[in-house]
């Protein structure tokens, strides 16, 4: 069975761009969460979609949104590129909701360049 | 809210020696607890997890065991392995349970 897979596995874009993030979760999932790596740091959270809804919120700006698709797929845009942003964005899909009953699988990750 | 601190690293070992990275929470009641591992170059995967208080999770000889009075989720290797070499994480799930919190992460690296 495929893996959580994220596409592009690497980008580079300069300050004031837009840039966005594709994951597809595994088969049967149906709750996508992004997550920011900072190097040397741990991930933080982003957003959480289940069921096309948003149901988590973490604390970024409003430069960064996403959606996720009839098929479970999500997307995650960033705009007005800062240098900040450069991070690995992690995608991590489970079957329902709570991160506490629901094991999150995640992608290997974009690692996003802003320059 | 919720939140996790674990050890700073870097964390230099010799293969077969024992090793400890320690993890301590603050929470709201009892929330399940994980530790990850970040392999170079990859995504972040499930290491082992405890659901309650006193619960042992393990996977691949690695222990941690669920301290709810000292708070803690200490994780432990008896021998590690040139391949244990890795990020780890300790995580535990936010207030409103939509996110998991992750320590800044322990750099591990054994040598033969």
């Amino acid at each position: 069975d495929a893996g959580v897979t994220q596409s592009p596995t690497h980008l580079i874009k300069t300050r004031g761009q837009h840039v966005t993030l594709r994951c597809s979760p595994i088969s049967g999932h149906k709750s996508v969460s992004w997550y920011q790596q900072v190097l040397g740091q741990g991930p933080q959270f982003i957003f959480q979609y289940y069921e096309k809804e948003e149901r988590g919120r973490g604390n970024f700006p409003d430069r960064f949104s996403a959606r996720q698709f009839p098929n479970y797929s999500s997307e995650l845009n960033v705009n007005a590129l800062l240098l900040g942003d450069s991070a690995l964005y992690l995608c991590a899909s489970s079957p329902g909701v709570s991160s506490s009953y629901n094991e999150q699988f995640f992608g290997p990750g974009t690692r996003l360049t802003v320059l | 809210g919720n939140s996790v601190t674990q050890m700073e690293g870097p964390v230099t070992l010799s293969e077969e020696a024992f090793l400890t990275i320690n993890c301590t929470y603050t929470a709201t009641g009892y929330p399940s607890l994980f530790w990850y591992v970040q392999y170079p170059g990859e995504g972040l995967q499930l290491l082992l997890k405890a659901t309650k208080a006193d619960d042992k999770g393990s996977n691949k000889g690695f222990e941690a065991t669920y301290r709810k009075e000292t708070t803690s989720f200490h994780l432990e290797k008896g021998s590690v392995q040139v391949s244990d070499s890795a990020v780890y994480f300790c995580a535990l799930p936010s207030q409103a349970g939509t996110a998991l919190i992750f320590g800044k992460g322990t750099t591990l690296s054994v040598s033969s």
